[in-house]
C-alpha cells in the first residue's frame, strides 16, 4: 500500500517465497502504469508496464495486475531472492497533456535468506 | 541507468551558495526530467524539457532553475541554496515515442548545511 507518512509500508519475506505489492492508484482516467524497483542509493529501475486495456501482463518472475474498477494495481514477485529487496512504487500516467506520471511513495520489501 | 549520468554524485554546500547538477544522456531522447526525492514524498517533479531551449515547470519549482543547450545535457540550478533544497535529486529520460515511461540516472544526493 501507500505511504501516508514519512515512514514506507513494509512487507517481509522469506527468500523463495511469493511477494505481492500493492498500489492504490487515485486518477481514474490513468491509462498507463509502471512498477519501479529502488535499491538503496540507487536511482528507480523500470521494472515492467501494463496498459489499461490489459488486466495482466507478466514478465520474468514478475506479474503486474491492474484492477480498473478499484484504480488497484499490484506487483507479484515469484520465488523472491535476497536481490529483491528495494523499495518499490508504482506510477500511473493519464493521457493526453504532458504525459508526465504521478509517482506513488513505496512499499519497501525485505527479503531475508 | 539507461545511459544517464548525473554530476557529482554527491554534493556539500552551504546556505546561499549556487549549485548546479548536470544530467546528461546518451540516448539522444527528447524529454528529460528533474526530480527530487523526499522521505514521506514520492518523486517530485522540479522542471522539465521538451528539447533544446524548451522547458517548463513543475509542482516544486521555486528557487530552481534549468537550461538546455544541447540535446544531451540538462542542467539543474538551485540559485541560493537553501537548507529545504537538502534532497536527492533525479534526471530521467523518456523515449520520442514512448514518453509516458522514463528512465532514472543514479541520482546526486545534496545536503545544503
Amino acid at each position: 500500500g501507500e505511504s501516508v507518512g514519512l515512514h514506507l509500508p513494509t512487507l517481509s519475506v522469506q527468500e523463495g517465497d511469493n511477494s505481492i505489492i500493492n498500489c492504490a492508484y487515485s486518477n481514474s482516467a490513468s491509462d498507463y502504469f509502471i512498477w519501479y524497483k529502488q535499491e538503496s542509493g540507487k536511482g528507480p529501475q523500470f521494472i515492467i508496464d501494463i496498459r489499461s486495456n490489459m488486466d495482466k501482463r507478466q514478465g520474468q518472475r514478475v506479474t503486474v495486475l491492474l484492477n480498473k474498477t478499484v484504480k488497484h494495481l499490484s506487483l507479484q514477485i515469484a520465488a523472491t531472492q535476497p536481490g529483491d529487496s528495494a523499495v518499490y512504487f508504482c506510477a500511473e500516467t493519464a493521457p493526453g497533456g504532458s504525459y508526465i506520471p504521478t509517482f506513488g511513495r513505496g512499499t519497501s520489501l525485505i527479503v531475508h535468506p | 541507468d539507461a545511459g544517464i549520468t548525473q554530476s557529482p554524485r554527491h554534493k556539500v554546500t552551504e546556505t546561499g551558495t549556487p549549485v548546479t547538477l548536470r544530467c546528461h544522456q546518451t540516448e539522444n531522447h527528447r524529454y528529460m526530467y528533474w526530480y527530487r526525492q523526499d522521505p514521506g514524498h514520492g518523486l517530485r517533479l522540479i522542471h522539465y524539457s521538451y528539447g533544446v531551449k524548451d522547458t517548463d515547470k513543475g509542482e516544486v519549482s521555486d528557487g530552481y532553475s534549468v537550461s538546455r543547450s544541447k540535446t544531451e545535457d540538462f542542467l539543474l540550478t538551485l540559485e541560493s541554496a537553501t537548507s529545504s533544497q537538502t534532497s536527492v535529486y533525479f534526471c530521467a529520460i523518456s523515449p520520442d515515442r514512448a514518453r509516458e515511461t522514463q528512465y532514472f540516472g543514479p541520482g546526486t544526493r545534496l545536503l545544503v548545511l
